[in-house]
C-alpha cells in the first residue's frame, strides 16, 4: 500500500516568517494531494490540493509545491500570522476514487 | 448549504458493545467516507460509499462495517468494541465524480467515542 511520510512532526517559527512542510509517497500512481487544517477540536479543512498535472499551485498565502520525479509535494506559507497555528496534514490518493493515505500530520505554531 | 453533519458527537461505550454512527452528507454530494483518528495512528481511512455501494475500503477489521442509503445519509456500525476502538469518527462528503470535484472532501464535526 502507499506509504506517506510527513516532516517535520512540530515546526514554530515567528510571526511573519515562511513555514515548510513536506510530505513524500511511495505510489508513482498516486494523482492527488491535499493538504488539510485542523484547529485544536475542529475538524479538517482542505486548504489546498494539486493534481499529478500541475506543478505548483498558489491561494493568496499558501502554496503548494509538487515533484513527481522524487515524490514528495511541499506546503508552504509565507508571512505567517498566529491563526496559521494548528495541525496541518497531507494526503495522496491513488488507485482512484477515495483511496486515501494521511501523512501523520505537524503542528505548526506561529509565535507573535 | 448546510455543512456535514454527524450524530452523535460525544458517545460513551463498554467493551464488547456495538455502537453505530451517523453522517448526513452536504446536498448533493454522492460520496460519504468514514475516517477513525487517533493520537497514535493520525488520520485513517476506514471505507467510503457512493450511491449506496461501498467503493473503497481501508485496512480495518470486520468489526467495522457501514452503509449508505438512497438520500446519501451514511452510517457505521463498530460491533463488539475494544479500549483500541476509542477514537474520533470523522466522516466527510464529497460529490464523488467528475475530474475537478472527485476528491474534494467536506469533512464533519465528528463523533468522539470512548470505550471504557
Amino acid at each position: 500500500g502507499e506509504n506517506v511520510e510527513q516532516h517535520p512532526s512540530t515546526l514554530s517559527v515567528q510571526e511573519g516568517d515562511s513555514a515548510v512542510i513536506k510530505c513524500t509517497y511511495s505510489d508513482s500512481a498516486s494523482n492527488y494531494f491535499p493538504w488539510y487544517k485542523q484547529e485544536l477540536g475542529k475538524r479538517p479543512q482542505l486548504i489546498i490540493d494539486i493534481r499529478s498535472n500541475v506543478g505548483e499551485k498558489k491561494d493568496q498565502r499558501i502554496a503548494v509545491t509538487l515533484n513527481k520525479t522524487a515524490k514528495h509535494f511541499s506546503l508552504h506559507i509565507t508571512e505567517t500570522q498566529p491563526e496559521d497555528s494548528a495541525v496541518y496534514f497531507c494526503a495522496v490518493y491513488s488507485g482512484g476514487y477515495q483511496k486515501v493515505t494521511f501523512g501523520t500530520g505537524t503542528k505548526l505554531q506561529v509565535i507573535p | 448549504k448546510a455543512g456535514v453533519t454527524q450524530t452523535p458527537r460525544y458517545l460513551i461505550k463498554t467493551r464488547g458493545q456495538q455502537v453505530t454512527l451517523s453522517c448526513s452528507p452536504i446536498s448533493g454530494h454522492r460520496s460519504v467516507s468514514w475516517y477513525q483518528q487517533t493520537p497514535g495512528q493520525g488520520l485513517q481511512f476506514l471505507f467510503e460509499y457512493f450511491s449506496e455501494t461501498q467503493r473503497n475500503k481501508g485496512n480495518f477489521p470486520g468489526r467495522f462495517s457501514g452503509r449508505q442509503f438512497s438520500n446519501s445519509r451514511s452510517e457505521m456500525n463498530v460491533s463488539t468494541l475494544e479500549l483500541g476502538d476509542s477514537a474520533l469518527y470523522l466522516c466527510a462528503s464529497s460529490p464523488g465524480v467528475g475530474w475537478g470535484t472527485l476528491y474534494e472532501q467536506y469533512f464533519g464535526p465528528g463523533t468522539r467515542l470512548t470505550v471504557t
